[in-house]
C-alpha cells in the first residue's frame, strides 16, 4: 500500500514521442505536485494542484500538460519528446498545501532518444 | 528572489564520525524548513520539518536541525554517521504567497559518502 506511486518507473522512448506518466496517492492529501529532477539532481518544481486546481505552473515548455481527474491523481502528458526532457520525474503530495512537507513518489526516469 | 544554498556539494565522513550538512535561505520572512534524504534510486523521504517553535527539531534516523534566525541557516546534523546513511541530502523551504499559493524550493543538494 505505497503512499504515493508512479508508473512507470522507466520510460524509454524516442523523440517525437507522446507519453504519459501516472501518479496516484492514498493519503487523502489535497495538494499535489510534479517535479523534474535533472542530471546534476536538481528538483525543479513543474506543476501544483490543490484539490484538482492548478496552482504552480512554472516555466515549462507547453508539451508538457499535467491532469487531476481527482485529488487522488495527477497524470503528467508530454508531447514531441525532446532529448532535454530525458530527466527523472517525481510525483509529491502534501496534507496542507503547497508549501508544507511533501511526500514524494519513487519516481519515474524518462530517457529520450 | 528566494533561494535555497546549500555550499557543500559533496562531504565525506568517516564511520561513527559527527556530521553538519549546512543549508542556508534567503527569504523576507521565516519559512517552512525541511530536510529530505534521496537514497540511490528512489524517492526523496522527509527526514524533519521546522514550522515554528523550539529551534532544535528531531528527526528519523537520529538526525537533528537548528534553525537560527539571525543566519538564515538551517543546519543539519548527526552525532553518528552510519554506512546506511550515505546518500543525497536536500534542504527545502516552504513559501507562503497567500491564499492557496506558495512554492516549495529545494537546494541544490549534498552528497554524502561514508569511509569505513
Amino acid at each position: 500500500d505505497t503512499a504515493v506511486s508512479q508508473t512507470p518507473k522507466y520510460l524509454v522512448t524516442q523523440m517525437g514521442n507522446d507519453k504519459s506518466i501516472k501518479c496516484e496517492q492514498n493519503l487523502g492529501h489535497d495538494t499535489m505536485y510534479w517535479y523534474k529532477q535533472d542530471s546534476k539532481k536538481f528538483l525543479k518544481i513543474m506543476f501544483s494542484y490543490n484539490n484538482k486546481e492548478l496552482i504552480i505552473n512554472e516555466t515549462v515548455p507547453n508539451r508538457f500538460s499535467p491532469k487531476s481527474p481527482d485529488k487522488a491523481h495527477l497524470n503528467l502528458h508530454i508531447n514531441s519528446l525532446e532529448l532535454g526532457d530525458s530527466a527523472v520525474y517525481f510525483c509529491a503530495s502534501s496534507p496542507r498545501g503547497v508549501n508544507t512537507e511533501a511526500f514524494f513518489g519513487q519516481g519515474t526516469r524518462l530517457t529520450v532518444v | 528572489a528566494q533561494s535555497v544554498t546549500q555550499p557543500d556539494i559533496h562531504i565525506t565522513v568517516s564511520e561513527g564520525a559527527s556530521l553538519e550538512l549546512r543549508c542556508n535561505y534567503s527569504y523576507g520572512a521565516t519559512p517552512y524548513l525541511f530536510w529530505y534524504v534521496q537514497s540511490p534510486g528512489q524517492g526523496l523521504q522527509l527526514l524533519l520539518k521546522y514550522f515554528s517553535g523550539d529551534t532544535l527539531v528531531q528527526g528519523i534516523k537520529g538526525f537533528e536541525a537548528e534553525f537560527k534566525r539571525s543566519q538564515s541557516s538551517f543546519n543539519l546534523r548527526k552525532p553518528s554517521v552510519h554506512w546506511s546513511d550515505a546518500a543525497e541530502y536536500f534542504c527545502a523551504v516552504g513559501l507562503f504567497y497567500g491564499g492557496s499559493q506558495g512554492n516549495l524550493i529545494f537546494g541544490k543538494g549534498t552528497k554524502l559518502s561514508v569511509k569505513p
